[in-house]
């Protein structure tokens, strides 16, 4: 089982589209989280709810909007889509209430194309 | 401001050499850091982490890395690298126990060599 699963992996898409990102993790984290990887591989967080509660947005466009419909899953749509737009996005979670650990899991990654 | 800074970022080595990649971070009164490794098109993976204890960390795949709070570093080193090591190394930072937030840092290629 894929402890950290994002959908699509690739997305291609033209200007102006409107599209969805997917993410889901089964490992009982309470805090999930988006991070922009840009071409030259820095790693930027754009947000982070934690039980379902936004706690982190960081200065993102109004045209990214994140959603979390349970603790398992958080979900990015992106609204009007811009060619700087084209980078790699990550999920990730963690469990950061009870203290124990603060590492991070990663999905895979969903790259981003915009032309 | 808080930022993690690695120093170096490509870092071409010959195999079973040693190698060490360096990270700073910017002071604060706790932090909690971490090294992750990423191969090509894949996603990231936890190398190692210092939340307290021991100065010393060791992680997966013969790594380890050593917290250094008065020169605020946490350099990753490993003694003998492979081929199958050839891959990007980020540095981060956690300055906020209470989101979980991480800052990286801008990521050292690791080139191993034949």
């Amino acid at each position: 089982d894929t402890a950290v699963s994002q959908t699509p992996k690739y997305l291609v898409t033209q200007m102006g589209n409107d599209k969805s990102i997917k993410c889901e993790q089964n490992l009982g984290h309470d805090t999930m989280y988006w991070y922009k990887q840009d071409s030259k591989k820095f790693l930027k967080i754009m947000f982070s709810y934690n039980n379902k509660e936004l706690i982190i947005n960081e200065t993102v466009p109004n045209r990214f909007s994140p959603k979390s419909p349970d603790k398992a899953h958080l979900n990015l749509h992106i609204n009007s889509l811009e060619l700087g737009d084209s980078a790699v996005y990550f999920c990730a979670s963690s469990q950061v209430d009870t203290r124990t650990d603060y590492g991070y899991t990663f999905g895979s990654g969903t790259r981003l194309t915009v032309v | 401001a808080q930022s993690v800074t690695q120093l170096d970022s490509q870092v071409p080595v010959f195999e079973e050499a040693p190698v060490e990649l360096r990270c700073n971070y910017s002071s604060s009164v706790s932090v909690y850091l971490f090294w992750y490794v990423q191969y090509p098109n894949q996603g990231l993976q936890l190398l190692l982490k210092y939340l307290s204890g021991s100065t010393l960390v060791k992680g997966i795949n013969g790594f380890e890395a050593e917290f250094n709070k008065s020169q605020t570093s946490f350099h990753l080193r490993k003694p003998s690298v492979h081929i199958s090591d050839t891959a990007e190394y980020f540095c981060a930072v956690s300055y906020s126990s209470n989101t979980g937030k991480l800052i990286f840092g801008q990521g050292t290629t690791l080139q191993v060599k034949p």
